[in-house]
């Protein structure tokens, strides 16, 4: 059983173009979470999905920042006209669809890089 | 909106010492309560949890505190070990899950 799968590991991208960072959650889990970790900062939550739902997305900037959650395939977190504030490690977490008191599970996350 | 709050960015604390890691949160909503382990360029990995019927989880050298009244959680690990170097995120959760800034331990031999 294949743990939360992220890619790609490392993004890097030039100011202006868009990033797509993709999570496939762990199998059999319907609920994904997106969180950011800005360099010497904690993790911030993003958005909370479940399939082909946004659930939360109080943590989403206004503008530039999108996220889905399609009824097939991976998650895709997509970040629109990059800007060097957007360089972060982003990281997607995935539970069960019986949260009932359970764990989210990690991925190793993507780092972005915005030169 | 900080629903989770760890108001120690970093503790420092002698092997075989016991390290304790404070955690405050805002909702009363919040059902289940986790500590998150993580280290340099790897995602968070699950340490320990708690549900909030219950006021105390023990796992080998780690135990998990909630006291629901003062909404605050506590890890104690003891005794603690180089290895247990760290940055500890405390989560809670009810329909989503929010995590505090992180506390990073540092174990020193």
């Amino acid at each position: 059983n294949a743990g939360v799968m992220q890619n790609p590991r490392h993004l890097v991208r030039r100011r202006g173009q868009e990033a797509r960072l993709r999570c496939s959650p762990m199998k059999g889990h319907s609920h994904v979470y997106w969180y950011r970790q800005l360099p010497e900062e904690g993790l911030k939550f993003m958005v909370y999905l479940q399939k082909e739902n946004i659930i939360d997305e109080s943590g989403m900037p206004k503008e530039r920042f999108s996220a889905e959650f399609p009824k097939e395939g991976p998650s895709i977190l997509r970040i629109q006209q990059v800007v060097r504030g957007d360089s972060a490690a982003y990281f997607c977490a995935s539970s069960p669809p019986d949260r009932g008191g359970t764990e989210a599970f990690f991925g190793q996350g993507t780092r972005l890089t915005v030169v | 909106d900080q629903q989770v709050k760890q108001n120690s960015p970093s503790l420092s604390v002698q092997e075989g010492r016991i390290s304790i890691l404070n955690c405050d949160y805002t909702n009363s909503m919040f059902d289940y309560f986790l500590w998150y382990k993580k280290y340099p360029a790897e995602g968070p990995t699950f340490l320990i949890s708690i549900s909030s019927i219950k006021d105390k989880n023990e796992d080998g050298r780690f135990t998990v505190f909630l006291n629901k009244s003062a909404k605050h959680l506590s890890l104690h690990i003891v005794p603690s070990q180089p290895g247990d170097s760290a940055v500890y995120f405390c989560a809670a959760s009810y329909n989503d899950m929010r995590f505090g800034a992180g506390t990073r331990l540092t174990v020193k031999p």
